[in-house]
């Protein structure tokens, strides 16, 4: 079956522009995951939803950072006034549920922004 | 905030070699750890996960171990093959996130 998808898979922007990145889950998934891997460094927690809803955003850098899901399927990470350290690849993840058993993460390929 | 550590950083081993991946993690109060593989340019692949209340699993040539009260994991690979050489994540969960170490770049000669 239809593994996660992200799209696009790469975006080039200019400092100050709006973004918005596309994640498309595995169909039947409840949780849907951000996460940000800069280079060379680790992957970093932004934002996780159950269902439509975000009981996590603690992750979110700051306030020019956005998500939302809907239909418990697609999410999208939106980025405001896009800066240069806001260059990373953003990846998505999605798992059945919280529940015992179901916590696996599926990643999809991500989507490498780089802001110039 | 859950802090994951994982030795060695890079890792360079012979075609056919036993090896092991350390992770360790500063927050013992997790409900599973999950172990990832990541090919260069591309997502992230699950391994294996381990529940807070297991010791082990095991997936072909890939064995984790858990031992949660020390804040430790270990993935043995055995029989290692060119196919193996990928960066290697521990990812422990609190609740609603899992916290990811820098993982281990392993490469197999072969």
């Amino acid at each position: 079956g239809a593994g996660v998808s992200q799209s696009p898979s790469n975006k080039v922007t200019e400092k100050g522009k709006d973004v918005e990145l596309r994640c498309d889950p595995i169909s039947g998934h409840t949780a849907l995951y951000w996460y940000r891997q800069r280079l060379g460094q680790g992957l970093e927690f932004l934002i996780y939803f159950q269902g439509n809803s975000a009981p996590d955003k603690s992750g979110l850098p700051s306030d020019r950072f956005s998500a939302e899901r809907t239909g418990e399927s697609v999410s999208t990470l939106t980025i405001q006034r896009t800066q240069q350290e806001d260059s990373a690849v953003y990846l998505c993840a999605s798992s059945l549920g919280p529940g015992l058993g179901q916590e696996t993460q599926y990643f999809g390929p991500g989507t490498r922004l780089l802001v110039l | 905030k859950q802090e994951v550590t994982q030795i060695p950083a890079a890792l360079s081993v012979p075609e056919g070699e036993n090896l092991v991946l350390n992770c360790s993690f500063t927050d013992s109060a997790i409900y599973n750890l999950q172990w990832f593989r990541q090919d260069p340019g591309k997502g992230l692949t699950s391994l294996l996960l381990i529940q807070s209340s297991q010791r082990e699993q095991t997936s072909g040539r890939l064995n984790a171990s858990l031992d949660k009260s020390s804040g430790r994991s270990t993935l043995y690979i055995a029989a290692s093959q060119p196919g193996d050489s990928a960066t290697y994540l521990c990812a422990p969960n609190t609740g609603n996130q899992f916290y990811f170490g820098t993982g281990t770049s392993l490469t197999v000669i072969p």
